[in-house]
């Protein structure tokens, strides 16, 4: 069975601060392990991914998310957010065996100017 | 490249009548997937195409929802009769190949009122 938890419903930051929008996960085999976003009115965007290797995964639009495999977390951050980051986001999990990603119930990141 | 197109992109009914949402996946996209999203909730998979064969339908509410991929294209996600919680956004999202690694490619979706 796999299953992934965000545990913050929205996150504020100020502009040109760092933000991280936190994941964990579980997974009985190995995780592969997704981040999207999803701006308003728009599907979802594929950001990111971890499959195997470094730890730190680098993506779009200046993203990057840290796998932690003791913690099972895969936590995404950035180091300056922008006003334009302000969206859903949303940590998506599959194990080994399975061909279908479970997703996260999504956390709202507000920037705030 | 042209990404994955769903239409229509808002429709509202009332409870008891029928729906049928379109989705054209990406070119040479072999695998097809809906997903429902309501409101404040992550998407749940309802259906997954590998070409015009069904994978997993197993949370597919089967009494009322029905979807088909005849020439392992275009694909129709299709309710009847609707209920007030169907009201979401349906979400098509194709992937290149049935692997675990690969990423979802998903359309701007279809929104559901049920009244």
């Amino acid at each position: 069975a796999q299953s992934v938890a965000q545990p913050e419903d929205q996150v504020n930051v100020a502009e040109g601060n760092p933000l991280t929008v936190k994941c964990t996960y579980s997974v009985s085999g190995n995780p592969y392990l997704f981040w999207y976003v999803q701006y308003p009115n728009r599907g979802l965007q594929f950001l990111l991914k971890y499959i195997t290797g470094d730890n730190l995964v680098k993506g779009s639009y200046g993203f990057e998310a840290e796998f932690n495999k003791s913690q099972t977390s895969f936590h995404l951050k950035k180091p300056s957010a922008l006003v334009s980051d302000s969206a859903l986001y949303f940590c998506a999990v599959r194990d080994g065996g399975s061909y279908i990603p479970t997703f996260g119930r999504g956390t709202s990141l507000i920037v705030h100017p | 490249e042209a990404g994955v197109a769903q239409s229509p992109r808002y429709k509202i009914i009332e409870k008891r009548q029928s729906v049928a949402f379109w989705c054209n996946p990406i070119s040479g996209h072999a695998t097809l997937y809906w997903y429902q999203q309501i409101l404040g909730q992550g998407p749940k998979l309802l259906i997954q195409f590998q070409n015009n064969g069904v994978v997993d339908d197993s949370q597919l509410p089967k009494d009322r929802f029905s979807a088909e991929r005849l020439k392992g294209v275009d694909s129709t996600l299709k309710i009847q009769p609707a209920k007030l919680e169907d009201s979401a956004v349906y979400l098509c999202a194709s992937s290149l190949e049935r692997q675990p690694t690969g990423e979802l490619f998903f359309g701007e979706g279809s929104r559901l009122t049920v009244l």
